[in-house]
């Protein structure tokens, strides 16, 4: 069974602050979609990272596909209220593979 | 061009009772999949249809079902609804592939007393 595993699962921090938030597996895939998710609403897709090394930036947010396309990272610069959100990744293989999440409170 | 709609947005069912919810996909997408989002389990992949063919299917017992038709429209039914069916359950519209970039709604909150 492929498994997609996000650390942390949990993340609390001030504003201003940086984080990085992982997502990790021992399956290839030939791409990788990260979400977000507010409260009340369904996921809202960020990015799509498909070529191994890869890396995209949407303002703050920094997105990286590992070298063997089995792990990526999600690094935001300055952290606002607005980041608050669930980040989700999805691997692309055969079909979707989700993780579970990573819950990100920015406080003010 | 409009975002993928559903309806209802929160529902209340007794256990033992159906719930059909419904999906209107992204104009020009074919593809349409169903999602189970709780606390615990985090977002389970319930099934995807396809020019109202099913293409994939997830974990989930018979009790859940659906169907696409035409116009891509796509409705899920539950049947025999237990608690444990209480969670938010998301549509996404894809242009072709359910494993392409997904475009969700905003959910059916469905609680089950």
């Amino acid at each position: 069974t492929q498994l997609l595993e996000q650390s942390p699962q949990f993340l609390s921090i001030q504003e201003g602050e940086n984080l990085t938030v992982y997502c990790n597996s021992s399956s290839v895939f030939s791409s990788l979609q990260w979400y977000r998710q507010e409260p009340g609403e369904g996921p809202v897709l960020l990015v799509t990272v498909v070529t191994g090394g890869e890396v995209k930036k949407l303002k703050r947010l920094t997105f990286q596909f590992g070298d063997a396309r089995k792990d990526s990272s999600l690094h935001i610069t300055a952290a606002q209220p607005g980041d608050t959100g669930l980040y989700l990744c999805a691997g692309d293989d055969y079909q979707l593979i989700w993780g579970a999440g990573t819950k990100l409170i920015i406080k003010p | 061009k409009a975002g993928v709609t559903q309806t209802p947005r929160y529902l209340i069912k007794t256990r033992g009772q159906q719930v059909t919810l419904s999906c209107s996909p992204i104009s020009g997408h074919r593809s349409v999949s169903w999602y189970q989002q709780t606390p615990g389990q985090g977002l389970q992949f319930l099934f995807e249809y396809f020019s109202e063919t099913q293409r994939n299917k997830g974990n989930f017992p018979g009790r859940f079902s659906g169907r696409q038709f035409s116009n891509s429209r796509s409705e899920m039914n539950v049947s025999t609804l237990e608690l444990g069916d209480s969670a938010l359950y998301l549509c996404a519209s894809s242009l072709d592939r359910g494993r392409s970039e997904q475009y969700f709604g905003p959910g059916t909150r469905l609680t089950v007393t």
